[in-house]
């Protein structure tokens, strides 16, 4: 069984903060693939990225980087300098490799004032 | 329009009643899901549909809830006798083939928000 944790419901913090998003996740494949998805309060769910578990390379975009341990299986998100414009809902999603299903975490509430 | 259009994006019905939802993918897009996210919780999975392969029907939560997709675009999900459990926001999404190839994420609708009164 596949389970994505996201432990943190709801984080607030002040602009130009840094914040971390944490991401654990479950199993049982050696192949898979780990996503983060935003949810702006308009509704419609972003793509941020994918990363597959071959892959454990950090990734930086801009203000966004990426720390995927697999000893760890965490896959945690954070956004430097943070902005207003960075409050949603973001969400941690896991996928086996090939089709199945995508299974999400609960998601975490970023509060940027 | 190039993203993928859901309608209505609010349906308020009465317990017992059947609604339909409606999702438009992006042309050209093979794969479509459907999601429903329930205050607090994350996303469900509800149905996958792959070009003409049988659909992956394997996330809906009885069989109140079916799904269909016409013609490899347009698809509708029925929820028959709607209870207020059934209450969230639907999503649906689309990608050109799954979301495990390297430029092919799925892209999001902005839901349909049922209420069951």
């Amino acid at each position: 069984a596949q389970k994505v944790t996201q432990a943190q419901t709801e984080i607030s913090v002040v602009e130009k903060e840094d914040v971390t998003l944490d991401c654990v996740y479950e199993t049982r494949d050696t192949t898979y693939y780990l996503f983060w998805y935003k949810q702006p309060p308009s509704g419609e769910l972003v793509f941020l990225i994918r990363r597959n578990s071959f892959d454990e390379q950090n990734e930086i975009s801009g203000r966004y980087s990426w720390n995927f341990q697999k000893s760890t299986s965490s896959f945690n998100f954070t956004i430097t300098a943070s902005q207003v414009v960075d409050s949603a809902v973001y969400f941690c999603a896991l996928g086996p490799s090939g089709y199945s299903t995508l299974t999400f975490g609960k998601g975490t509430m970023l509060l940027v004032s | 329009g190039a993203g993928v259009s859901q309608s209505p994006s609010n349906k308020v019905t009465e317990k017992g009643k059947d609604v339909e939802l409606r999702c438009d993918p992006i042309s050209g897009h093979t794969a479509l899901y459907w999601y429903r996210q329930s205050l607090g919780q994350g996303l469900e999975f509800l149905i996958y549909f792959q070009g003409n392969s049988a659909p992956d029907k394997s996330g809906l939560p009885s069989d109140r809830f079916s799904a269909e997709r016409t013609g490899g675009s347009v698809s509708t999900l029925t929820i028959q006798r709607t209870q207020q459990e059934d209450s969230a926001v639907y999503l649906c999404a689309s990608s050109y083939q799954n979301h495990f190839t390297r430029d092919s994420p799925l892209h999001f609708g902005n839901g349909t928000r049922l209420t069951v009164t």
